[in-house]
Parts: structure tokens; C-alpha cells; sequence
């Protein structure tokens, strides 16, 4: 079994739409989570960075951590074609500087 | 200011055959840290340095695989001889503290 779950997609959503992605994980000891998004053919970006459980908001994304159901989610308002890419989940325990990784959500906003 | 960069972006050999990968990490950034993505799976953790010494090596697959940071400054990847299974994307990462790991671009590797 996998430590990190995410749905591969694609999704598919109209331009504007709110979009929701989502992780589950299994390890307890995860204490740091992030979103990362990835264009075709480039490298990972960081887009959010949480600790523990709790919201965070940054212009258009909102990234929320509910451990004791062991699940995270990114929240996109009024979504763009621009934000069309892949976008991973990652985490890590407190004592180790190693990312887990979710497989990536591809995600398709339609003008 | 510079991100991280890698070299090549591509590389196409052949089984048995050796190929050297090269991470230049953002400047001051004394954590290095090297993943790799093969097809269809996650990207996974192969091995993290702080300045020129191996801290976590769990992740790295078996003995072909010899990952050096010279002086503490760039890193290379040496995988000898590789193998089919070894084809993928392979991404470097820097940090200055704990937190942000800024990935490179990465270097597509594929093994005919």
C-alpha cells in the first residue's frame, strides 16, 4: 500500500470553476504538507506549504490538512487555463528531510 | 537569482553503458537532494546531502547508483552500468534550512 493516495485524473473543469484536489495518507508521523505544481516537461513548484492541521490561504489557492482523517486538499478559485498542469501532493515526518509524494493530479481548466 | 539547474535534460544510452547526471543547487543552499520519477510511479526519494556529506541515502536503489558532492557545491549522479529499469526523470532539489525544496528541471533518462 501506497503512503500517499492521489487521484491521477485528469480532471477537467470550465474556466472559473473552484477546483478541489485531494490526498490521503496512511503514516501519522507526517507533520509537513505540500502542494506542488508541475508543468509539462519542467520541475516541480512549490505552491503551498502547511504544518500540522489547519488552513492556509495564498491569493487564489487554499490548502487544508485534516490529520485525523489523514487528508489534505488544494482549493483553486476561479481556476485559469494558466493553472493547467499537474499538481503533487508531499509530506514529511518531522524527523527526516525525505518528501513523500502523491502520483500528481492532472489538471485541465478549459477556456 | 538562480534556481536549480541540471545537466543534461536529456540522455538516451544504452544498457550497459554509464551516465553522469549533474545538479548545480541554488547558491548558499547547503542541503542537496536528488529524486527520480520512472514511469507511471511517484516521484521517490533517492538521497539527501548537507554540504558535501550523505546524510540519508535510504533511497537510493542499489550499488550502480554513486551519488558525489564535491566541496559542497554541485552533485553528480553516476548510474554504472544502467540498466532498462533506470529510465525516468531524474530531479534534483535544494534547500536552505528544512522547509522549501526548490526542484530542478530535471533530466530525462532513457535506457534502450
Amino acid at each position: 500500500q501506497k503512503e500517499v493516495e492521489q487521484d491521477p485524473g485528469p480532471l477537467s473543469v470550465p474556466e472559473g470553476a473552484i477546483v478541489s484536489l485531494n490526498c490521503t495518507y496512511s503514516n501519522s508521523a507526517f507533520q509537513y504538507f505540500m502542494w506542488y505544481r508541475q508543468y509539462s516537461r519542467k520541475g516541480p513548484e512549490l505552491l503551498m506549504y502547511t504544518y500540522s492541521s489547519g488552513n492556509k490561504e495564498d491569493g487564489r489557492f487554499t490548502a487544508q490538512v485534516d490529520k485525523s482523517s489523514k487528508y489534505i486538499s488544494l482549493f483553486i478559485r476561479d481556476s485559469q487555463p494558466s493553472d493547467s498542469a499537474t499538481y503533487l501532493c508531499a509530506m514529511r515526518r518531522d524527523s527526516s528531510y525525505k518528501l513523500i509524494f502523491g502520483s500528481g493530479t492532472r489538471l485541465l481548466v478549459r477556456p | 537569482e538562480a534556481g536549480v539547474t541540471q545537466f543534461p535534460s536529456h540522455s538516451v544510452i544504452e544498457k550497459g553503458q554509464t551516465v553522469t547526471l549533474r545538479c548545480d543547487p541554488i547558491s548558499g543552499h547547503d542541503n542537496l537532494y536528488w529524486y527520480r520519477r520512472v514511469m507511471g510511479k511517484e516521484i521517490k526519494f533517492l538521497l539527501h546531502f548537507v554540504k558535501e556529506s550523505k546524510q540519508d541515502e535510504s533511497g537510493m536503489p542499489n550499488n550502480r547508483f554513486l551519488a558525489e558532492r564535491t566541496g559542497g557545491t554541485y552533485s553528480t549522479l553516476k548510474v554504472q552500468p544502467a540498466e532498462l529499469e533506470d529510465s525516468g526523470v531524474y530531479f534534483c532539489a535544494s534547500s536552505l534550512h528544512t522547509d522549501t525544496q526548490y526542484f530542478g528541471p530535471g533530466t530525462r533518462l532513457t535506457v534502450l
